[in-house]
């Protein structure tokens, strides 16, 4: 069974550019999250879906952040512009609705540093 | 507010020794679930066990256990027979509800042959 894909693994970009992250889940998982990691530090959540809705987009900084997943299936989160503050690895992770629900399957993040 | 720490910044270990790995939480919920997932140098958090607020054993999974004290709410993670591939950034985490994972700052452990 093939795990959480994401791309690109490294990015670096000069900060105000645009940079979009890709994620496509573990086949039929219906929950996918992403979220953000600062240098050492846990991860924190941004976002997660259940299919195509967002349901927690609490701590998601709308202004410049967005995200969507469309067809409930792969994902795409969006940094327009990025700021230095924003380097950071981005991870995507998934959860199925039966069995193991609580346990959440991560991708290997992308690691974005902005200069 | 639900809230993990973990006061070990890094951990070392004697190759096939035991350790400890510490995480207190903080919940006012009376039902959640407990995490350990390692982190290696790639990158990946690899899930390694976890331990309902109702479950009255101590779960474990392989070299890997979890010392569940309720009352003091801690739970710590202990690893028997440290391996060199062992060495990892190792989160605690807490289950609010059905999916929210609220993560501690990790603990890096280093094991020396």
């Amino acid at each position: 069974e093939a795990g959480v894909v994401q791309s690109p693994r490294y990015k670096i970009i000069e900060k105000k550019q645009p940079v979009a992250f890709w994620c496509n889940p573990i086949s039929g998982h219906n929950t996918l999250y992403w979220y953000r990691q600062n240098l050492g530090q846990g991860p924190e959540l941004l976002i997660r879906y259940e299919n195509e809705e967002a349901v927690d987009d609490s701590q998601l900084p709308k202004d410049r952040f967005s995200a969507e997943r469309l067809k409930g299936v792969d994902s795409t989160l969006k940094i327009q512009p990025a700021e230095l503050g924003d380097s950071a690895v981005y991870l995507c992770a998934s959860s199925g609705t039966s069995g193991d629900t609580y346990e959440q399957y991560f991708g290997p993040g992308t690691r974005l540093t902005v200069t | 507010a639900q809230k993990i720490t973990q006061t070990q910044p890094g951990m070392f270990v004697q190759e096939k020794e035991a350790v400890t790995l510490d995480c207190t939480y903080d919940t006012s919920d009376q039902s959640y679930g407990l995490f350990w997932y390692k982190q290696p140098s790639s990158g990946e958090m690899i899930f390694l066990i976890y331990q309902g607020s109702y479950d009255e054993q101590n779960a474990t999974e392989g070299r890997y256990s979890l010392n569940f004290q309720k009352a003091r709410k801690s739970a710590n993670l202990v690893i028997s027979a440290s391996q060199l591939g062992d060495s990892a950034m190792y989160f605690c985490a807490i289950l609010r509800g059905y999916n929210k994972l609220i993560f501690g700052a990790g603990t890096r452990l280093a094991v020396h042959p």
